[in-house]
């Protein structure tokens, strides 16, 4: 059965701190991995990444995958109020499906 | 704004009833997924559509039902409902003109609670 575990489940930090999230899944005919952030309602797309070791970035936000390890981390650096929020990891397999983590939960404090 | 358009956003009613959810994909999506999240969980796959063909399937109870028309939207039907089924059900669409890109677009959700 697909399986994805997310960690840490919850983590308050300071403005400014750097955060890891972590990801690892086993995904049967695994296709590609998805960081979403939800906040209020509708889970909005971050990153997409589908090769190992080539990390994507977007502003203070990088990510990366392994695909040997099967694991995928989502750094933030320079925490912002704003980037509370819960991250979601999202595995996809052949059918196109997406198979989310239970997520991390982000409440960065002034 | 995805561009993927869910009614009705909020729905109460009791058990033993029976809901439709609605949902418009993005112009030109061809994919319709729906995900259930309960509180304080993760979102959970419940069906994928392709062009009004069922692609994939989730843990969907049987007491729930979808369908993609050929207009492209879906519509997820749940009957004889229980405290349980409260939750929030995402609509989500991919896959412009069969094209895989990978990412699904999700809509505002539709909040179900049963008394």
């Amino acid at each position: 059965e697909d399986k994805v575990v997310q960690s840490p489940l919850s983590l308050v930090v300071h403005e400014g701190d750097t955060v890891t999230l972590n990801c690892s899944y086993e995904v049967t005919n695994f296709r590609s991995l998805l960081w979403y952030k939800q906040e209020k309602k509708a889970p909005t797309f971050l990153f997409m990444l589908t090769s190992s070791g080539i990390e994507k970035k977007s502003g203070r936000l990088s990510s990366i995958l392994d695909k040997k390890e099967l694991f995928s981390i989502l750094n933030i650096t320079a925490t912002q109020t704003g980037d509370s929020a819960i991250y979601l990891c999202a595995p996809g397999d052949s059918s196109y499906k997406l198979i989310f983590g239970s997520g991390t939960r982000l409440l960065v404090r002034p | 704004d995805s561009g993927v358009t869910q009614t009705p956003k909020h729905l109460i009613t009791a058990t033993g009833q029976r809901v439709t959810l609605r949902c418009s994909p993005r112009s030109g999506d061809l994919s319709v997924y729906w995900y259930q999240q309960s509180l304080d969980q993760g979102l959970q796959f419940l069906i994928q559509y392709y062009n009004g063909e069922e692609r994939a399937k989730g843990n969907i109870l049987e007491r729930f039902s979808a369908q993609q028309f050929p207009d492209l939207h879906s519509e997820l039907n749940l009957s004889s409902l229980e405290l349980g089924d409260s939750a929030l059900y995402f609509c989500a669409s991919s896959e412009p003109g069969g094209r895989y890109t990978g990412e699904l677009f999700f809509g505002e959700g539709s909040r179900l609670t049963v008394l």
